[in-house]
């Protein structure tokens, strides 16, 4: 059973940037066919794909959020992370890492329970 | 970007009814890119259908999806009380986006 946890802090200052991290259990980032994705849910609104990354390195983000995103992976630690630079508070959300599964279908299928960050000073 | 509108925004009904969701795109997506997810308070989503109408593992038959094109549905045929939640379409075109959820609440 895939499992994902995401980790960092939990309060960010204006004009700096989130860093979080999530760590995969249950399964390999390196086996392939996977696309390792952070969404995030503003409070009490709906869901939001910020972007993913494939083992390879190669990666997709929103075009939204693109010019501040940057995700990257660790295989080794089998991780991956998300960087959001230049935040403000309209960044607060829940932020969760997901499993994309593109097999004849797209979608994610495992999801980590969510952290939540505040932008704030 | 292709916009899911979600319908209705609340579907208020009983346990043992039948509940139809409405998920309609701006521009036409593959079915092989339309999924469905279940979300309950202070929860990540769990998905539900991919592929417009495949359920995922474990999901009860209860759940169904289906359309194509513009107009996408989520029919749960009677509905148990741990089906109460809001309810989101996806679609992956050139990017990825959600609809704006419906709330299946409690009559």
């Amino acid at each position: 059973q895939v499992q994902l946890q995401e980790s960092g802090p939990g309060l960010v200052k204006p004009s700096q940037t989130l860093s979080l991290t999530c760590t995969v259990s249950g399964g390999s980032i390196s086996s392939g066919g996977y696309y390792w994705s952070w969404i995030r849910q503003h409070p009490g609104k709906g869901l939001e794909w910020i972007g993913y990354i494939y083992y390879s390195g190669s990666t997709y983000y929103n075009p939204s959020l693109k010019s501040r995103v940057t995700i990257s992976v660790d295989t080794s630690k089998n991780q991956f992370s998300l960087k959001l630079s230049s935040v403000t508070a309209a960044d607060t959300a829940v932020y969760y890492c997901a499993r994309g599964a593109m097999v004849r279908a797209f979608y994610f299928d495992y999801w980590g329970q969510g952290t939540l960050v505040t932008v704030s000073s | 970007e292709i916009v899911l509108t979600q319908s209705p925004g609340t579907l208020s009904l009983s346990p043992g009814e039948r509940a139809t969701l409405s998920c309609r795109a701006s521009q036409s997506v593959s079915s092989s890119y339309l999924a469905w997810y279940q979300q309950k308070p202070g929860q990540a989503p769990r998905l539900l259908i991919y592929g417009a109408s495949s359920r995922a593992t474990g999901i009860p038959d209860r759940f169904s999806g289906s359309g194509s094109g513009t107009d996408f549905t989520l029919t749960i045929s009677r509905l148990e009380p741990e089906d109460f939640a809001v309810y989101y379409c996806q679609q992956y075109g050139s990017s990825h986006t959600f609809g704006q959820g419906t709330k299946l609440e409690i009559k």
